[in-house]
């Protein structure tokens, strides 16, 4: 069946450093691929997509990049700030009535 | 544009109360719609979807249960609460595309 799985947190890291979260997926098809980050107290956003093999996702700085060869859609960013601190969550679509599977989240924490 | 609304945003109850959470949607039209649950320090789980009025399907058996009375309501409610439904209520749309957009969320605290 289809899955995500996330690198578990928290992931803890200082202001200006690099930034990758993995995730690796299992699906049939060809699903699109999902980032959301969740601020805390608040509802998931969406942070970026993408919706076929090699398409590169990206948004505030943040990208991720669709591998179908290594079925890994890792998120990145180059340079994190303390407002970047929030759960990430990696998600593929389904294609059964449009449910996303989701992976666990994993907590970013940035110290100034 | 699209926006979507939940109330009410905070929630205590005492254990065997009733609980009906209410999710609106505004900006577009039948659009499908998810409850989620987020327990403290954990991931989502998907509850309930619809994809259209009365059409509810149930993804976790439990005490509590789903309506969507209007094309952009949906409602989560429980007979009788039970400690162990304390979390983070999102509710959810996507256009019948893939992508999803969360409300704010309700936190509920049952005692």
């Amino acid at each position: 069946g289809n899955s995500v799985t996330q690198m578990e947190g928290p992931v803890t890291l200082s202001e200006e450093a690099f930034l990758t979260i993995n995730c690796t997926y299992t699906a049939t098809g060809y699903p699109s691929l999902f980032w959301y980050v969740q601020y805390p107290g608040e509802g998931l956003q969406l942070l970026l997509k993408a919706t076929k093999a090699d398409d590169k996702g990206s948004n505030k700085g943040f990208e991720a990049t669709y591998r179908k060869e290594t079925t890994s859609f890792h998120l990145e960013k180059g340079s994190v700030q303390v407002s970047d601190s929030a759960v990430y969550f990696c998600a593929l679509s389904a294609w059964s009535n449009y449910q996303l599977i989701w992976g666990a989240g994993t907590k970013l924490i940035i110290k100034p | 544009s699209q926006t979507i609304h939940q109330w009410p945003a905070t929630l205590v109850q005492p254990v065997g109360s009733p609980l009906s959470l209410e999710c609106t949607v505004e900006g577009t039209s039948n659009p499908n719609l998810y409850w989620y649950r987020q327990a403290a320090g954990r991931g989502l789980q998907l509850l309930f979807y619809s994809v259209g009025i009365g059409q509810i399907s149930s993804e976790v058996p439990q005490n509590l249960s789903a309506s969507r009375p209007q094309d952009r309501q949906f409602i989560l409610s429980s007979k009788k609460l039970l400690l162990s439904d304390s979390g983070f209520y999102l509710c959810a749309w996507s256009a019948g595309e893939e992508t999803q957009y969360f409300g704010p969320g309700t936190r509920l605290l049952v005692l």
